[in-house]
């Protein structure tokens, strides 16, 4: 089944606390992003890449690093979370050409 | 600089009525225009896009280049469309994908 697959699904965190939310696709896309979604602020890009090594920030990239080693997998991470980094996270990719993002369930991040 | 707008972050109607959800965007070139919904506690998923022209439950939005509008409608609203909507114009030249801040609409019995 074609999807994208993001893990942990929920986390709890203490500030200062590395941590990586992994996302997995299957379906050889090029384009993968990561989100931020909170009330009343919608969802914000905060960092994309369109292949292999090719990444760039979104909107709010401060507090986040992102990899992107191998096509299927595009990581996100925390190196030193903060509480205003709570938040419901998705990851989507997407082929090159202007076709539909695929998301994945969501990761909700709690950093106390 | 890139931008979509969603002017209304909640629009509230009543079961049958009429339904607008307006997107507006300012982007060079020509881009893809989508719409994106998510209903509680699930991930986002396409509900159209603008060169498929289809209708998708009962929604359709035209794309106004002059306006650079992408307008989200429905004749008649249903309580299972109470969610969150997002406009997501791509662009044809670096294809990110970025989306607009969002409407929350609720359906009221």
């Amino acid at each position: 089944e074609a999807q994208v697959t993001q893990n942990p699904r929920y986390l709890i965190t203490v500030t200062g606390k590395k941590l990586t939310v992994t996302c997995s696709q299957n379906m050889n896309h090029e384009y993968m992003s990561w989100y931020r979604q909170d009330p009343g602020l919608g969802l914000r890009q905060i960092y994309y890449s369109m292949n292999v090594e090719v990444t760039d920030k979104g909107d709010v990239p401060e507090g986040y690093k992102v990899s992107r080693k191998e096509k299927r997998n595009f990581p996100l991470i925390l190196e030193s979370p903060s509480p205003n980094q709570t938040s419901l996270y998705f990851c989507a990719s997407s082929i090159q050409e202007s076709t539909e993002a695929f998301f994945g369930q969501g990761t909700r991040l709690t950093v106390v | 600089a890139q931008r979509v707008t969603q002017p209304e972050k909640l629009l509230s109607v009543f079961k049958g009525a009429p339904v607008e959800l307006k997107c507006n965007y300012s982007y060079s070139g020509s881009p893809e225009l989508f719409w994106y919904v998510q209903y509680s506690r699930q991930r986002l998923q396409l509900l159209l896009r603008h060169i498929s022209r289809e209708s998708i439950k009962g929604f359709t939005a035209d794309l106004n280049k002059g306006e650079t509008s992408f307008h989200l409608k429905k004749p008649f609203a249903q309580e299972e469309d109470s969610a969150m909507y997002y406009c997501a114009p791509r662009d044809n030249y670096g294809q990110n994908f970025v989306f607009g801040p969002g409407t929350r609409l609720s359906v009221l019995p």
